[in-house]
């Protein structure tokens, strides 16, 4: 069965360089969500979005911003990048929000150097 | 605002042992659900189960078990016969009070060893 993807699947940037990350849901689901995961650290929540619209928010950076686009693919794009920025970033997504199963990608491993 | 709690930060056992990790959800909400990811030292995190606050039945997959009290508001996850595979972190999780993101607890350690 197709699965959440997610790329890169490393990335390695410098200090105020800019990042990109991409993620292709499942196919027929309709929302969306990003998580960051520090090491050590449970995944924290950064946004959402539901048919191509913003449904939260949750701690991100103002530096970060995403978008879902109309093939339902979602961006992160994530500026002037900070050493604790070095995270695993997830993406999930789910079939008319969180309470159906949400499926997790593998995760873009960033390195800020 | 909601919040999961996972006591158990590390548990370490031996293979065929029996296993349970506990969770408490704090909402206010009487409609929510409840989910258990495991993430491998690979990483990726993994989808185990969803639960409603209505269903109160226990479900069992293989050598997986679940119990849901919602007096207290506790979803915990038993795993019978460990084996080494478990080794991984576990996470309990709980949906926000708009359904629109998931909110992780700290997550248990679960080290099987042989």
């Amino acid at each position: 069965a197709a699965g959440v993807i997610q790329s890169p699947r490393h990335l390695i940037k410098e200090k105020r360089e800019t990042a990109t990350l991409k993620c292709y849901p499942i196919p027929r689901h309709d929302t969306v969500y990003w998580y960051q995961q520090g090491p050590g650290q449970d995944p924290q929540f950064l946004i959402s979005f539901y048919e191509k619209m913003q449904s939260d928010k949750g701690s991100i950076p103002d530096r970060f911003s995403a978008q879902q686009f109309s093939d339902y693919h979602s961006e992160l794009n994530m500026s002037s990048l900070e050493l604790g920025d070095s995270a695993l970033y997830f993406c999930a997504s789910s079939f008319r929000g969180v309470r159906t199963e949400a499926f997790f990608g593998q995760g873009t491993r960033l390195t800020v150097v | 605002a909601q919040k999961v709690t996972q006591a158990q930060t590390e548990i370490s056992v031996v293979e065929k042992e029996d296993v349970t990790l506990d969770c408490v959800y704090e909402t206010r909400d009487t409609t929510y659900y409840l989910f258990w990811y495991k993430q491998p030292p690979s990483g990726e995190l993994v989808f185990l189960i969803r639960r409603n606050s209505f269903d109160e039945q226990n479900e069992i997959s293989g050598r997986y078990s679940w119990n849901f009290q919602k007096s207290t508001s506790s979803f915990n996850f038993t795993i019978t016969a460990s084996q080494v595979v478990d080794s991984a972190v576990y996470f309990c999780a709980g949906d926000n009070q708009a359904g629109t993101a998931l909110i992780f607890g700290k997550g248990t350690t679960l080290s099987v060893s042989s």
